[in-house]
């Protein structure tokens, strides 16, 4: 039983490159969301996905392109990555929207130099 | 805008001692507040959750209140053990059911020593 896992789990690239993040769950969970964790601003949400094929934008879109055409796979892209994305990532899934409880992945953390 | 403020941001507390952490929110009308716990280098895992008609849950040595009157909600910690030591975050679901609308606090960093 895997639940939510994420890959890589450190990655180090330099300024203007593509990263893509990936996200995988078994659960089935509709939703699914991206978050990013910063010393002083807690997690904010990125994106995130209803169902297969919806995604929306969450607080924090600017510079990440996400896309579901699988209910078990979320992955986020960075298109050209910057040092103020630098950050540790996380993505969650939930049986349905905000009232339900989120089961967190482990998390990517991301250096962009 | 909806905020979420916890309170202290950190603590440290010898082991088998109590404490209690603080969280204050803006968000209303409000369907539900949970409180995860976050070990270092960890996703966070849900603790407790609580509707708005509800005071009191607990969850082991974990108890959580909420005055719906005031916007408060705590988390005491009962005899508390090194495994204790992680980031505690309130998290408030708005009665809308947006996820967009979910709202963080920043957490209060435990540390429990020997």
């Amino acid at each position: 039983d895997a639940g939510i896992t994420q890959s890589p789990r450190y990655k180090i690239t330099e300024t203007g490159r593509q990263v893509t993040l990936m996200c995988h769950q078994t659960w089935s969970h509709s939703y699914m969301f991206w978050y990013r964790q910063d010393l002083g601003h807690g997690l904010r949400l990125i994106y995130y996905s209803a169902a297969a094929d919806i995604t929306d934008k969450g607080e924090v879109p600017d510079g990440y392109v996400v896309s579901r055409s699988k209910t078990e796979n979320f992955p986020l892209t960075l298109e050209s990555a910057t040092r103020s994305q630098t950050s540790v990532y996380f993505c969650a899934s939930s049986l349905a929207g905000a009232y339900n409880e989120q089961f967190f992945g482990p998390g990517t953390r991301l250096t962009v130099l | 805008k909806n905020q979420v403020e916890q309170s202290p941001q950190s603590l440290i507390i010898l082991e088998g001692k109590n404490c209690t952490l603080q969280c204050n929110y803006t968000v209303s009308p409000f369907s539900n507040l949970r409180w995860y716990k976050q070990d270092t280098g960890r996703g966070p895992v849900s603790l407790t959750i609580m509707t708005f008609s509800e005071n009191t849950k607990s969850n082991g040595r974990y108890t959580a209140t909420l005055d719906a009157d005031t916007k408060q909600s705590s988390l005491h910690i009962t005899a508390s053990q090194l495994s204790d030591s992680a980031s505690y975050i309130c998290v408030v679901s708005p009665f809308s059911g947006s996820a967009r609308q979910l709202t963080f606090g920043s957490g209060t960093q435990l540390t429990v020593l020997p």
